[in-house]
């Protein structure tokens, strides 16, 4: 059963700075890349990106997504206050689709 | 647009039976698979359940497979989610997602959630 272990748990960070969030797969995926959401509070979550980097209608250039194998990662480079938000990284094979637990990433 | 409304949602026994619908517009339905994402409060995100285009093919997760039933009326535009026997761990926000799948070679496609439906709860108690 694939395992995504998203670290860290938490990011404290102040708006202009950079984030970089990690993705690790317990297997080789089998669809080759993570999807990245974006969840807000009290709001349903966004695709970020899909693919091979590929950005979701909408959404700023600052957020840039990339790995293969089993190690990923979401960087958001000149964080802006509407960024302070709770990230998922995902993959779905033929069978069974799978979540990391999440990194927050909030304001120091 | 894209627009997912879901619905059904209540406060439901323990052992009980709920009904979630979710109604589509904005894309060709019959073409698309679709999921249910679901949100224990204060919780992480899973995948419950998947539906392909044609109805044929419906995968679960392992927590709720035996209990839940996915189906589509593509005459309707809706998606379904029969959940019987309910548990107190199944208490959360059912989310209706669009799937969008991505070709990343031979016979490899990557699958993520392009829209979202705002969310029903689903609350299990005595």
């Amino acid at each position: 059963e694939l395992v995504l272990t998203q670290s860290p748990a938490t990011l404290s960070l102040s708006p202009g700075d950079s984030a970089n969030l990690s993705c690790r797969a317990s297997q080789t995926l089998r669809g080759k890349f993570v999807a990245w959401y974006q969840q807000r509070p009290g709001r349903a979550p966004r695709l970020l990106t899909y693919g091979a980097s590929n950005r979701a209608t909408g959404v700023a250039d600052r957020f840039t997504s990339g790995g293969t194998g089993t190690d990923f990662s979401l960087t958001i480079s000149r964080l802006e206050p509407e960024d302070f938000a709770v990230y998922y990284c995902q993959h779905f094979d033929s069978e069974l689709g799978t979540f990391g637990q999440g990194t927050k990433v909030d304001m120091k | 647009e894209v627009d997912l409304l879901e619905s059904g949602g209540d406060l439901v026994q323990p052992g009980g039976s709920l009904r979630l619908s979710c109604a589509a517009s904005g894309f060709v339905f019959e073409r698309y698979a679709l999921s249910w994402v679901r949100q224990a409060p204060g919780k992480g995100l899973e995948w419950v359940s998947s539906i392909r285009a044609g109805g044929m093919v419906t995968l679960y997760g392992d927590s709720v497979r035996g209990r839940f039933t996915v189906s589509r009326d593509n005459s309707r535009n809706t998606l379904y989610l029969q959940m019987n026997n309910l548990r107190a761990e199944d208490a959360a926000m059912y989310y209706c997602v669009k799937e969008l799948w991505t070709y990343c070679g031979d016979d490899c496609y990557s699958i993520s959630f392009d829209s979202w439906g705002p969310g029903t709860l689903v609350s299990v108690s005595s």
